[in-house]
């Protein structure tokens, strides 16, 4: 079965610093990968997906993550923090052999920012 | 191009009272997928529909909870005779017929029960 784990559940970085959120996942197969962003009491926003392809993936304001097969990892980078960063992150992942419909979320990191 | 819809956004219920949550899917996506967030949890599936058809409700609790997703308007999750442990926030999510992975999520519906 599918899992993924969220190393930290909160982080708390000064602004202008390096923000690394830790996520690994277990899957018999590499899966889909997603990182999503939620704000308080709203929805949840996608930052980004891996699906096939270049392993390091592009998303929104100004987030990347890395797919490292070997590590069975997904962590999500942003060189430098900023307060309208603070939310909740989550971490996910889907199955393949099923398209995907079924998406495994994390626990969550919630992310503080210090000016 | 609108987004995925839920109404309503909060809403509180005494126990036993019945819980009517309505999903309206984006413009085009013909799937609905429903998830709960506990407090201090992240989101766990409960179903997986398209019109008129229930394709996976592994995640959805035996008894009380239904959904339904009819060939004319909203998605419905409903939960009868709710409990305190009910309360959580409600997701709907949707996505076009040919990308399942490709979900995108309503603001939720923040269910208190009383």
């Amino acid at each position: 079965a599918q899992s993924v784990t969220q190393l930290g559940s909160h982080v708390s970085v000064s602004e202008g610093a390096l923000v690394l959120l830790r996520c690994n996942y277990s899957s018999s197969v590499p899966p889909y990968l997603f990182w999503y962003v939620q704000y308080p009491n709203q929805g949840l926003q996608l930052l980004l997906k891996y699906t096939t392809g270049a392993t390091l993936v592009k998303g929104i304001n100004g987030f990347e993550a890395e797919f490292k097969k070997s590590e069975t990892s997904f962590h999500l980078t942003k060189p430098s923090a900023h307060m309208s960063d603070a939310a909740e992150y989550f971490c996910a992942v889907s199955d393949r052999d099923t398209g995907g419909f079924k998406t495994i979320f994390g626990a969550g990191t919630r992310l503080f920012v210090k000016a | 191009n609108a987004g995925v819809m839920q109404n309503p956004r909060h809403l509180v219920r005494r126990r036993g009272q019945e819980a009517r949550l309505r999903c309206s899917p984006m413009k085009g996506h013909s799937h609905v997928y429903w998830y709960r967030q506990l407090p201090e949890e992240g989101l766990k599936f409960m179903v997986y529909l398209q019109k008129e058809n229930i394709i996976d409700e592994s995640g959805m609790p035996k008894e009380r909870f239904s959904a339904e997703f009819p060939k004319e308007g909203p998605s419905i999750l409903r939960i009868q005779q709710v409990v305190r442990g009910d309360s959580a926030a409600y997701f709907c999510a949707s996505s076009p017929a040919g990308a399942k992975n490709e979900q995108f999520f309503g603001p939720g519906t923040r269910l208190t029960v009383l």
